[in-house]
């Protein structure tokens, strides 16, 4: 069945430092792919998006490239802050169904 | 501003106890959706609803109740809560199918504990 597999946390991090969230995905068809930004006490909300093979979603410094050679849609971010401490999910949509296949979360804390 | 509503946000049942989960949105959206997210397994969706008066069945059900008796309010029910239903509840809404704009707007979570 379709599923998304992202890296395990926690991942703790100095400020400025390189950011990098693996993502890789399996499905039938040609899914979407998104990344949720869940900060703390709040909700997930949308962070980016990508709906087809090569497009690269790109929000608040951010981006991450679908890649279908290697099924996997990997979140970066080039220079992190303290605020940007959360945990990021990697999410798929896939055929026509009213549902989303979330990974397990990756938790992101920056340090100063 | 409120977006979406979760009451309550925090609660202890007995195994045995029924409770109601009530989720409220402010932006008439059609779709709204309940989740459960369990320590190393992601969010899962339970029931979700395509409109008033309609519901449907996700990936894990068992042990739900859901209602829309109203546009903006998506109720989930336990009947007789067991351990295995601890977790945090989210709940979701969007205007369009996900599949139009992938975007879901989230509460803050409600968590259960089941003793």
């Amino acid at each position: 069945g379709d599923s998304v597999t992202q890296m395990e946390g926690p991942v703790t991090l100095s400020e400025e430092a390189f950011l990098t969230i693996n993502c890789t995905y399996t499905a039938t068809g040609y899914p979407s792919l998104f990344w949720y930004v869940q900060y703390p006490g709040e909700g997930l909300q949308l962070l980016l998006k990508a709906t087809k093979a090569d497009d690269k979603g790109s929000n608040k410094g951010f981006e991450a490239t679908y890649r279908k050679e290697t099924t996997s849609f990997h979140l970066e971010k080039g220079s992190v802050q303290v605020s940007d401490s959360a945990v990021y999910f990697c999410a798929l949509g896939a055929g026509t169904g009213n549902q989303f296949y979330f990974g397990t979360g990756t938790s992101l804390t920056v340090i100063p | 501003n409120a977006g979406v509503t979760q009451t309550p946000k925090f609660r202890v049942l007995k195994t045995g106890q029924s409770m109601t989960l009530l989720c409220a949105q402010d932006m008439n959206h059609e779709y709204m959706y309940w989740y459960r997210q369990d320590p190393g397994m992601g969010l899962r969706l339970i029931h979700y609803s395509v409109g008033e008066g309609t519901t449907a069945k996700g990936e894990v059900p068992d042990g739900y109740n859901v209602s829309r008796l109203k546009k903006q309010n998506f109720l989930l029910g336990l009947e007789s809560a067991a351990p295995s239903q601890t977790s945090v509840y989210f709940c979701a809404s969007s205007y369009l199918p996900w599949y139009d704009t992938g975007e879901l707007f989230f509460g803050e979570g409600s968590r259960l504990t089941v003793l």
